[in-house]
């Protein structure tokens, strides 16, 4: 049961152009909604994260946009650099007694060319 | 500061073997989580522990243990390992305060 789907499972992207990473998630109960990268032979680290109290979080180049409605979010990464290229989850949890236990998207693998 | 360190990086197993991971992390965090990653599933949650002495199961327990003896260690166990537990282990651990994790490096499993 993957209660978040996360789109497309990878992506080339030209060095200066915008990258976009959709995510949709089926429990309204969530309330948290992070997006790690993960390097080569490295673990996920956290990289921009939203509650659902806003439509939209910037940091930098990174840009999550989030719509409660039609439960969906995405990552736009502006400019992107060959040092983006990653692999990018997106994720959701539930506060209180879920002990913050993250679900996980499919994850992105994202290759921008110089 | 070490965060999150998980032992050993790789490791070989044939099938019916055992063998523990040991994730340890020096941030006094309360929450530890043990992560199983494969591709194109992301990372599903196997165990995890909400303070010393405590385990839960996550959404893909079977074929593992765990336990969290002391605050700063969080173990996982297979008794006996099958070729479908072939994957990239992470163990992240979380603060009280915050909701973000903190990742180890991964341990890559192959069982044959």
């Amino acid at each position: 049961q993957q209660q978040v789907k996360q789109s497309p499972q990878s992506l080339i992207v030209q060095k200066g152009g915008i990258s976009i990473i959709n995510c949709a998630y089926e429990n309204t109960a969530f309330d948290y909604f992070p997006w790690y990268q993960q390097f080569p032979g490295k673990g996920p680290a956290l990289l921009i994260a939203i509650r659902p109290d806003v439509s939209e979080k910037k940091e930098g180049r990174f840009t999550i946009s989030f719509n409660k409605s039609a439960k969906q979010f995405s990552l736009h990464i502006m400019d992107s650099q060959p040092g983006d290229s990653a692999t990018y989850f997106c994720a959701a949890s539930i506060g209180g007694t879920s002990y913050g236990k993250l679900t996980f998207g499919q994850g992105t693998i994202l290759t921008v060319h110089p | 500061n070490a965060g999150v360190t998980q032992t050993p990086k790789f490791r070989v197993l044939k099938t019916g073997q055992s063998m523990t991971l040991l994730c340890a992390q020096d941030m006094n965090h309360e929450y530890m989580y043990w992560y199983r990653q494969d591709p194109g599933m992301g990372l599903r949650l196997i165990h995890y522990s909400v303070g010393e002495g405590t385990t839960a199961k996550g959404e893909v327990p079977d074929g593992y243990n765990v336990s969290r003896l002391k605050k700063q260690n969080f173990l996982l166990g297979l008794e006996s390992a099958a070729p479908s537990q072939t994957s990239v282990y992470f163990c992240a651990s979380r603060g009280g305060t915050g909701p973000g994790y903190t990742f180890g490096s991964g341990t890559r499993l192959t069982v044959v």
